[in-house]
């Protein structure tokens, strides 16, 4: 079954220091991978895309993800992280079908920085 | 602005009742998609509709119903059949063709039942 899975549920980080969220997923074939953010109580705002091409991605926010093919992974970096970065993060899937575009999320990243 | 407009942000009900939540798009999507989100679970896909007047079951659609009589428009309706109904629920919606695969979120509604 397709799945995608994020090891850490919490991770605290110092303001300042540099950030790695990781991301592993499992399809039958190199899926399309995003990452959003959320804020609490509200929705999700994507960072950036991953669809084929250049393994590492920017995007909004400084930040950037790199894709590994050999590794089945998808991690998202930050150099350095700022206060307003605490938010839940979560790392998404998708191969286009007949069925339509349908998103396999993992259970999210929450990330709380210390100042 | 384009963009997805879910409401009401806070939703309270007794148990039994029905209950409608609200999505509007005006971005010019044809797929629209409701998602449910509960603590540690990320989010889990509970319908989603590629064209208006057709819709597919997603992955936990069992208490629910949706209808898509609109381009713009795509409700759901959290029925008393629905076990566990209290969560944050989540619309998305997609365009076609080369940018099918990018979902945009709207800002949710929390549904309390008691």
């Amino acid at each position: 079954a397709q799945s995608v899975t994020q090891p850490d549920i919490h991770i605290t980080v110092s303001e300042g220091a540099s950030l790695e969220l990781r991301c592993n997923y499992s399809y039958g074939a190199t899926p399309y991978l995003f990452w959003y953010v959320q804020s609490p109580g509200q929705g999700l705002q994507l960072l950036l895309k991953y669809f084929s091409g250049d393994t590492l991605v920017q995007g909004i926010k400084g930040f950037e993800a790199e894709f590994k093919r050999s590794q089945s992974s998808f991690n998202l970096r930050k150099p350095s992280v700022h206060w307003s970065d605490a938010a839940e993060y979560f790392c998404a899937a998708t191969r286009l079908t007949g069925g339509g575009n349908k998103l396999t999320f993992g259970t999210g990243t929450q990330l709380k920085v210390e100042l | 602005d384009g963009g997805i407009t879910q409401s009401p942000k806070y939703l309270f009900r007794k148990e039994g009742q029905n209950v409608t939540l609200s999505c509007e798009q005006n971005l010019n999507h044809d797929a629209m998609y409701w998602y449910r989100q509960d603590p540690g679970q990320g989010l889990r896909l509970i319908y989603y509709s590629q064209i208006v007047n057709d819709f597919q079951k997603g992955d936990i659609a069992e208490g629910y119903s949706v209808s898509r009589e609109k381009k713009e428009s795509f409700p759901l309706t959290v029925t008393s059949a629905q076990k566990n109904p209290t969560a944050f629920y989540l619309c998305a919606s997609s365009s076609s063709g080369s940018k099918s695969y990018e979902q945009y979120f709207g800002p949710g509604t929390r549904l309390t039942v008691t």
